[in-house]
Formats: structure tokens, sequence, C-alpha cells
């Protein structure tokens, strides 16, 4: 079985501040784990992934992600908030190449001027 | 490239009327196929996902039911709406976990 924990529903920081979103995952074997954003009535779209490879993930937009097998976790961060971040952010899980993925609740981020 | 294609953007439509969404994918053979629901405040809920022609597995009890007539189509249908159906409804494809999914844009469903 897998799981995704994104713990609160919302984050906000400032303009320039440090974003830190949290994802912790549950996965009887190595997992692939993806970060997506969705914007208002629109659909879901890749941040980044893990696939095993490098554990420091880049993605677009200046977002990056860390997977910590000890911590079970893979955070998404962005050293500086932009007006244009605000947005829904899922965590996801999967533990087979065929495999569902299973996403988290996900969290909206507020960005303040 | 692969495209997802899905229709239409918005639907205002009666309680008991009959409901149609359609997906459709580009540029690629057996994608694994997904219909999904976002209700206010509830996050992501898998409905049916389908991975070959013919080939439907239901997630949830519900008023809803799901085709794949051709390997590049989805659809979501329903006889009779209920209020309950109300919400944002996505489409997604993919080529198996390692390669993550791929979301169309969504039809926001209202049921009045």
């Amino acid at each position: 079985a897998q799981s995704v924990t994104q713990l609160g529903s919302h984050v906000s920081v400032s303009e320039g501040a440090l974003v830190l979103l949290r994802c912790n995952y549950s996965s009887s074997v190595p997992p692939y784990l993806f970060w997506y954003v969705q914007y208002p009535n629109q659909g879901l779209q890749l941040l980044l992934k893990y696939t095993s490879a490098a554990t420091l993930v880049k993605g677009i937009n200046g977002f990056e992600a860390e997977f910590k097998k000890s911590e079970t976790s893979f955070h998404l961060t962005k050293p500086s908030a932009h007006m244009s971040d605000a947005a829904e952010y899922f965590c996801a899980v999967t533990n087979g190449a065929n495999s569902k993925l299973t996403f988290g609740k996900g969290i909206t981020l507020s960005v303040r001027p | 490239s692969q495209t997802i294609h899905q229709w239409p953007a918005t639907l205002v439509q009666p309680v008991g009327s009959p409901l149609s969404l359609e997906c459709t994918v580009e540029g690629t053979s057996n994608p694994n196929l997904y219909w999904y629901r976002q209700a206010a405040g509830r996050g992501l809920q898998l409905l049916f996902y389908s991975v070959g022609i013919g080939q439907i597995s239901s997630e949830v009890p519900q008023n809803l039911s799901a085709s794949r007539p051709q390997d590049r189509q989805f659809i979501l249908s329903s006889k009779k709406l209920l209020l309950s159906d109300s919400g944002f409804y996505l489409c997604a494809w993919s080529a198996g976990g390692l390669y993550g999914y791929t979301f169309g844009s969504g039809t926001r469903l209202t049921v009045v």
C-alpha cells in the first residue's frame, strides 16, 4: 500500500520569502514521487518527479524537492516566492511502473505582496 | 508530442439530465486513462481508470459510469445527474507510473 500526507491545507508566505511545502510518503517498495501544481480552473501540471536517480530534483519555475528516505519525505521548496506561485500543490506517490498514483489532499499556497 | 483534450470546459446541467464528458489523447498508443473529480475542499478523487479498450475499473460506487470505446478515447457518463455530481472533472493519461500523469484542462460541471 502507498499513501501521501500533506499536513495542513494552506500556507501563506510573503513575496520573496522561502516556500516550503511538506510531503511525507508511505510505500512498501522504493517509490516514485511527484509534485504537481494546479492553478484555478485548470488541470494539474507536473512540477518535478523523483524516479530513483538524484535525490535532489529540480523542476520548473524554480522549484526543487529532495528525496529523504530516512525521513520518508519529499518536501517542495523554492528560495524566493513570486506572486505567480499562488496555486494548489499536490504531492503524489507510486510504487511501480504500472501502478496508479496516490495523491495527497493538496495544499494551497498564497503569496502576500 | 502527446496531447490530451477534454471537453467541454464548463457545463451547467439540470438535475436528472444525462451527462457525457469526453477525453481524447493524441500522440501515444495504449495509454492508461483516468477520470478524477475535485469537489470543493476534498482533493482529488479517482473515479475510474482504464488500461485498455473496454477495460474499466471503478474506484467508488456512484452515479457515474465510464467507457473506453477506442484506444485513446475515454468517456464519463451519467444517465441522471444528481446535485452531488457537481465538481471539477479531470481526465489524465499515463504511459506508466514512472512517467506520472498528464492531465487535461478539466470540466467544471454544475448541476442545478
